[in-house]
């Protein structure tokens, strides 16, 4: 079955790094696409951003841009999400998720960043 | 940017009602909208996709409709494991995908 594990996620201060992995079993990685979403405390869902199964077409939000970096490993079925100047307003639970109409998500990881 | 607007933000309703949510894009989405439910702590789940087929597994009490610009959720008759937040999302053409704002549905 398909599943999709998160982690990496913890806390870190304002200005910190993270990276985040989403591990991928079930399906043939490589043929989707993959997307990562987040959820602020107590707020509605954000999309963050978007890879091709290549790895060569990658799309990001607006508030991420130049700050987060999204790559895949397709040989160890591994999705990651580089996460740099970090502020506040990026904690956040973050979900990674099949992009065959969103049909699959993993449990979230959250991010705190704090002082 | 597509925006998506959905409406109500919260709704109370009884057991046995006929709940409506709506979705309007800022632009054409073909049909390429997602209606998720998600409980407290949990992944959202898809519910519908492509705007009005029902994801297996999914009761038929659910359903979506619309096209284009113009997008409804229905709960035919509720039930108290509804209890939970919806949310729609377009996944038209390139990203961003958008979400809505999310409705908080409760039992009255």
């Amino acid at each position: 079955q398909v599943q999709l594990v998160e982690s990496g996620g913890g806390l870190v201060k304002p200005g910190g790094s993270l990276r985040l992995s989403c591990a991928a079993s079930g399906f043939i990685f490589s043929d989707y696409y993959m997307s990562w979403i987040r959820q602020a405390p107590g707020r509605g869902l954000e999309w963050v951003s978007y890879i091709s199964g290549s790895g060569t077409t990658i799309y990001y939000a607006d508030s991420v841009k130049g700050r987060f970096t999204v790559s895949r490993d397709n040989a160890k079925n591994s999705l990651f999400l580089q996460m740099k100047s970090l502020r506040a307003e990026d904690t956040a639970v973050y979900y990674c998720a099949r992009v065959a109409n969103f049909d699959y998500w993993g449990q979230g990881t959250l991010v705190t960043v704090s002082s | 940017d597509i925006q998506m607007t959905q409406s109500p933000s919260s709704l109370s309703a009884s057991v046995g009602d006929r709940v409506t949510i709506t979705c309007q894009a800022s632009q054409d989405i073909n049909n390429n909208l997602n209606w998720y439910q998600q409980k407290p702590g949990t992944a959202p789940k898809v519910l519908i996709y492509d705007a009005s087929t029902l994801e297996t597994g999914v009761p038929s009490r659910f359903s979506g409709s619309g096209s284009g610009t113009d997008f409804t959720f229905t709960i035919s008759s509720l039930q108290p494991e509804d209890v939970a937040t919806y949310y729609c999302q377009h996944y038209d053409s390139l990203p961003p995908y958008t979400f809505g704002q999310g409705t908080k549905l409760e039992i009255k």
